[in-house]
């Protein structure tokens, strides 16, 4: 069956940084698109960024741009999020989630239970 | 980014049907559709439609969806305790070329 496990997730100081895995397993890695999404406590989802199938597109939102980047390793079957110069308003539980699609839609059929990130002093 | 809109919250009651609505523009939902997710507190969010109205295996067809125009709706009959939940939609927007989310309604069951 199709998971997601997301780790690397933790406390960390304003302005440092972080990366975030997924290990992937159940299905043909690089056959799909994958994204991060993030979700703040108690608020509700924010798209944070995707990767194609072959790497070769990404898409990030305009809040994380800049600083995010988004990465994957399909001899690993693993998804990257590095996390730079990170806020307080960058706390959250990162999920990453499958497209349905090689290439990139907004169907996101399979999530991972979440890493949290909290961004404190 | 702009999201898209959905009423934060709608109540009904037990076996009766809601309908929970999405409204973008024409460069997401009115493009591509929505797909419409169910998130129950402390779980990841399940996918419960997409394109409008394909439904993945497993999913009740008390959930369906539909798009008029902009503005896509999940309509969920015969409600049950076990649907209330937060509800979301997403689209794709093709001229941020970004994935957009709708705020949120949270269904509560009376």
């Amino acid at each position: 069956q199709v998971q997601l496990v997301e780790s690397g997730g933790g406390v960390v100081q304003p302005g440092r940084s972080l990366r975030l895995s997924c290990a992937a397993s159940g299905f043909t890695f690089s056959s799909y698109a994958l994204h991060w999404v993030r979700q703040a406590p108690g608020k509700g989802l924010e798209w944070v960024a995707v990767m194609s199938y072959d790497g070769s597109n990404k898409y990030y939102a305009d809040s994380v741009k800049g600083r995010f980047t988004i990465s994957r390793d399909s001899s690993k079957n693993t998804l990257y999020l590095q996390l730079n110069s990170l806020r307080a308003e960058d706390t959250a539980v990162y999920h990453c989630a499958r497209d349905l699609s090689v290439v990139v839609t907004a169907t996101l059929d399979y999530w991972g239970q979440g890493t949290l990130v909290t961004v404190s002093s | 980014q702009a999201g898209l809109t959905q009423p934060p919250s709608v109540s009904k009651g037990l076996r009766q049907t809601a309908t929970l609505t999405c409204t973008g523009n024409s460069n997401n939902v009115g493009n591509q559709g929505a797909a419409w997710l169910q998130q129950h507190q402390g779980h990841p969010p399940k996918l419960l439609s997409y394109r409008n109205n394909n439904r993945p295996s497993g999913i009740s067809e008390r959930f369906s969806a539909s798009r008029s125009g902009n503005t896509a709706s999940l309509t969920i009959t015969g409600l049950q305790p076990e649907d209330e939940a937060d509800y979301y939609c997403s689209a794709w927007d093709s001229s941020l070329s970004a994935v957009v989310f709708g705020g949120g309604t949270k269904l509560t069951v009376l």
